[in-house]
């Protein structure tokens, strides 16, 4: 699967809409985008995933660039419960999830 | 979602003992479970997947015989962690991925501490 690059941590402020990058120039065909997150000492949890075309549901959007090298998961009106490790993975259906060191996300008053 | 549950949710053990967790998907079937383990500061790392009814695929590295994994059913999947050392102190998270489901959904980790 291909590999994914993410900033390392990023700040953002509680009520505004937050936007995590993540490069996946190697991406092929086949591979969807998958976005996790894991709040401290929890379990990760499926935020949402897309092939090609933009994905929204009731946690965030995923925007996908028309290239799929890139991606963005918007979070529309940050809380301090967003504070979390975000993961983004690129994967084939049927594969496994490899988590990276994903985006450690603090959403401040 | 869908949700997967793990028992204990934190366990502590004196060393040499063995440990037994229990992951349980509730509203799906899972034909696929998978165990990771997660040290402080670090990432999620993937010991092994399980297909109910077969033997689990462990990766490069993670000792087949320390780490018993059973898949019996397609709701529950069991990790044995044998001979327990100070080492072996994890966060251990499951899995389960199944008919109908878009993605694997995980369990909420299950803290071992090995003194």
């Amino acid at each position: 699967d291909a590999k994914t690059t993410q900033p390392p941590s990023m700040d953002c402020a509680e009520g505004r809409a937050a936007n995590l990058p993540c490069n996946h120039s190697t991406i092929s065909g086949n591979e969807y985008v998958y976005w996790y997150r894991q709040i401290h000492s929890q379990g990760p949890q499926y935020i949402i995933h897309g092939l090609k075309n933009n994905e929204t549901n009731e946690m965030a959007s995923l925007i996908i660039t028309e290239d799929r090298k890139s991606s963005t998961l918007i979070l529309p009106h940050a809380t301090l419960r967003d504070t979390a490790v975000y993961y983004c993975i690129v994967k084939a259906a049927g594969n496994k999830l490899t988590f990276g060191g994903g985006t450690r996300v603090l959403v401040k008053p | 979602g869908a949700v997967v549950s793990q028992h204990p949710s934190w366990v502590i053990c004196k060393s040499g003992t063995s440990v037994k967790i229990e992951c349980r998907s509730l509203d799906f079937q899972a034909t696929t479970m998978f165990w990771y383990r997660q040290f402080p500061k670090q990432s999620l790392m993937l010991m092994a997947t399980s297909n109910e009814g077969s033997k689990a695929t462990y990766e490069q590295g993670v000792e087949k015989d320390k780490f018993l994994i059973n898949h019996a059913s397609l709701t529950l999947s069991t990790l044995t962690v044998t001979s327990a050392h100070p080492e072996d102190s994890s966060f251990y998270i499951c899995s389960a991925d199944g008919q109908g489901q878009e993605t694997q959904y995980f369990g909420p980790g299950t803290r071992l501490l090995v003194l």
